[in-house]
């Protein structure tokens, strides 16, 4: 059974760092593309980038190519997404969503973090 | 890359079938035939509807189809049921890994 859990909420001011994580469980990680997504409050699903767990490979979107960095972490099966230079509208869901072999697919999601950026 | 478009919302008696649009370019939907469709309750994660334009993945009702016209992506819901009412995304490939969400379109039930 495919579970991803993801890491807790966080509070961060203008400026800093964000790091999220997101372990999964119940299929071999290296096999299949992971994506994280987010959505600011009320607002519409955002396509951030996805990462190759077997060889550790991204895409980003290019709004967030300056400053995002997707990153795994084999021996966990856990992958890692940082957004930095934080500013007021990160304020959002942040969602990991594993991948089915197919382009698109994406029918595991985690449960979302919740990311606050405030002064 | 700008969002995908689709109508704000759109409604339906139960028993009735919609459909909703989502138009993007010839350099997206157009050119590729990697259109997935999410459902989202609010508070939740989306859930997988539909992906590779037609496909439904196991656990899917029958009830939801998708579909492709040049630039434009569709799904539509037959026999509407009270549990659709949700907001539905699409979202397309756009080439070198990476995609792109629609703008979202929340469904009611009269």
């Amino acid at each position: 059974q495919v579970h991803l859990v993801q890491s807790g909420a966080e509070v961060k001011k203008p400026g800093a760092s964000v790091k999220i994580s997101c372990k999964a469980s119940g299929y071999t990680f290296t096999s299949l593309h992971m994506h994280w997504v987010r959505q600011a409050p009320g607002q519409r699903l955002e396509w951030m980038g996805q990462i190759k767990p077997a060889n550790d490979r991204g895409n980003y979107a290019h709004k967030f190519q300056d400053r995002v960095t997707m990153t795994r972490d084999t021996s966990t099966s856990t992958i890692y997404m940082e957004l930095s230079s934080l500013t007021p509208g990160d304020t959002a869901v942040y969602y990991c969503a594993r991948d089915g072999g197919n382009y698109g697919d994406s029918e595991y999601w985690g449960q979302g973090t919740l990311v606050t950026v405030s002064s | 890359q700008s969002a995908l478009t689709q109508p704000a919302s759109v409604s339906g008696s139960p028993g009735q079938s919609i459909t909703i649009s989502c138009t993007g370019s010839r350099n997206d939907v157009g050119y590729y035939n990697h259109v997935s469709w999410f459902q989202q309750h609010p508070g939740r994660a989306p859930k997988l509807m539909i992906y590779e334009v037609t496909k439904r993945p196991s656990g899917t009702s029958n009830r939801f189809s998708g579909s492709k016209s040049e630039n434009t992506a569709s799904l539509t819901i037959s026999g509407l049921q009270s549990e659709d009412e949700a907001d539905y995304y699409c979202c397309s490939y756009i080439g070198s890994g990476a995609y792109v969400f629609g703008t979202g379109t929340t469904v009611t039930v009269l």
